[in-house]
């Protein structure tokens, strides 16, 4: 069965340095999504990617995350330099094509910012 | 503002009971989706359901069903003679149509559910 694949599973970094989570979606989809699960909450939006176009980062904190998706296909994640705020569940998710409304999850990086 | 409430922050059953979660939602469109989402403790998503805002049957798949009423805007979610597999977080999310033609999800704060042998 095909599924989106993520890694690291778990991530533990200190303060201040860089960290970086990949993600590929199911074979085919088009659009591409990366959430933040903080504890005791639900999944954010922080960037979506059609093909390999970003089509809303509003809630991406510009001043340190990063997100490419460079040939339409795996996404990378980026945040340098990691603050003890960040320590939260990154969840990627693809859906097959533009107007489809049934997005599929990975299993996630759960990130410990020590 | 598109906004989903679950207002129900833990319940706990014993095995057999049945149970219901609440979720409400706000939102501008006239056409939207619904959604239910678990959450074991591995951590991924697992989907449930999707919901059209045009149907407003219930729905039933084994134990699990589902109320939706425009009315309310309420999409309940009721486990039937719930077991301690059920255990997890359910969330219920609304979808959010953007300007590129493009779907997100908004999420609820999720409900966790604990299921007492």
């Amino acid at each position: 069965e095909a599924e989106v694949a993520q890694s690291p599973r778990y991530k533990i970094t200190e303060k201040s340095q860089a960290v970086a989570f990949w993600c590929d979606p199911i074979s085919g989809h088009a659009t591409l999504y990366w959430y933040r699960q903080i504890l005791g909450q639900g999944p954010e939006l922080l960037v979506q990617f059609q093909d390999e176009s970003v089509v809303d980062d509003s809630q991406l904190p510009k001043d340190r995350f990063s997100a490419e998706r460079l040939k339409g296909v795996d996404s990378t994640l980026k945040i340098q330099p990691a603050e003890l705020g960040d320590s939260a569940m990154y969840l990627c998710a693809s859906s097959f094509e533009k107007g489809s409304t049934e997005a599929f999850f990975g299993q996630g990086t759960r990130l410990t910012v020590v | 503002a598109q906004k989903v409430t679950q207002a129900q922050t833990e319940i706990s059953v014993v095995e057999k009971e049945d149970v219901t979660l609440d979720c409400v939602y706000e939102t501008r469109d006239t056409t939207y989706y619904l959604f239910w989402y678990k959450q074991p403790p591995s951590g991924e998503l697992v989907f449930l359901i999707r919901r059209n805002s045009f149907d407003e049957q219930n729905e039933i798949s084994g134990r699990y069903s589902w109320n939706f009423q425009k009315s309310t805007s309420s999409f309940n979610f009721t486990i039937t003679a719930s077991q301690v597999v059920d255990s997890a977080v359910y969330f219920c999310a609304l979808s959010d149509l953007t300007t590129s033609g493009t779907y997100k999800y908004i999420f609820g704060t999720g409900t966790r559910l604990k299921v007492l042998a």
